[in-house]
């Protein structure tokens, strides 16, 4: 599975969109990028997926490039219940293990 | 609807027991997986099951980990001999089916086991 580089923290204001960038320069053609989260003291909650395609559902936006090798995910109206940490991993549709890397610590403040 | 659930919450073992994390995944759900979650770090896998069938244990660092789904629903991971560097938070986590576009796993809360 392609490797992803994601900043180690951000920071947004309650009521802004909150932006998670992650790089996954060397995804292949049959890579999806996922989306889990982890509030803290919780176990990993799925968040959204796509393959080349923007995706949205009731959670998130995610936004892929058209070279594929970037994608940000789009939390609307950040609330403080957000904070948590965000993981973005590159995964191919006939593996079944997930690599999850360290994340992006985000914290949403008032 | 109920969802993955394990236990216990917490355990706290003498180096050199055994210990048993067993995990209820949601009902019908195919797959089962576990990870392993030290401090600050993210979830790193160990093993997956789908239905009774072990299909990758890659993860399991040493031959004292050991896991088990004998009937396909609830899940045991022991380990034998506990040392300090077992001290984590293992993750159960379920996937109803097995789908080439969809990978969306539903994780328990974990066992925070702490080797004294």
């Amino acid at each position: 599975d392609a490797k992803t580089t994601q900043p180690p923290s951000m920071d947004c204001a309650e009521g802004r969109a909150a932006n998670l960038p992650c790089n996954h320069s060397t995804i292949s053609g049959n890579e999806y990028v996922y989306w889990y989260r982890q509030i803290h003291s919780q176990g990993p909650q799925y968040i959204i997926h796509g393959l080349k395609n923007n995706e949205t559902n009731e959670m998130a936006s995610l936004i892929i490039t058209e070279d594929r090798k970037s994608s940000t995910l789009i939390l609307p109206h950040a609330t403080l219940r957000d904070t948590a940490v965000y993981y973005c991993i590159v995964i191919s549709g006939t593996a079944s293990k997930l690599t999850f890397g360290t994340g992006t610590r985000l914290q949403v403040t008032l | 609807g109920a969802g993955v659930s394990q236990s216990p919450r917490y355990k706290v073992a003498k180096r050199g027991q055994d210990v048993a994390l067993r995990c209820d995944p949601i009902s019908g759900h195919v797959s089962l997986f576990w990870y392993q979650q030290a401090l600050g770090q993210g979830p790193e896998f160990l093993t997956y099951f789908q239905n009774e069938a072990q299909l990758d244990k890659s993860g399991l660092p040493s031959d004292r980990f050991f896991a088990e789904r004998p009937e396909g629903s609830v899940s045991t991971l022991k380990i034998q001999r506990t040392q300090q560097e077992d001290s984590a938070v293992y993750l159960c986590a379920s996937r109803p089916y097995r789908s080439l576009t969809d990978n969306e796993q539903f994780f328990g809360p974990g066992t925070r086991l702490t080797v004294l």
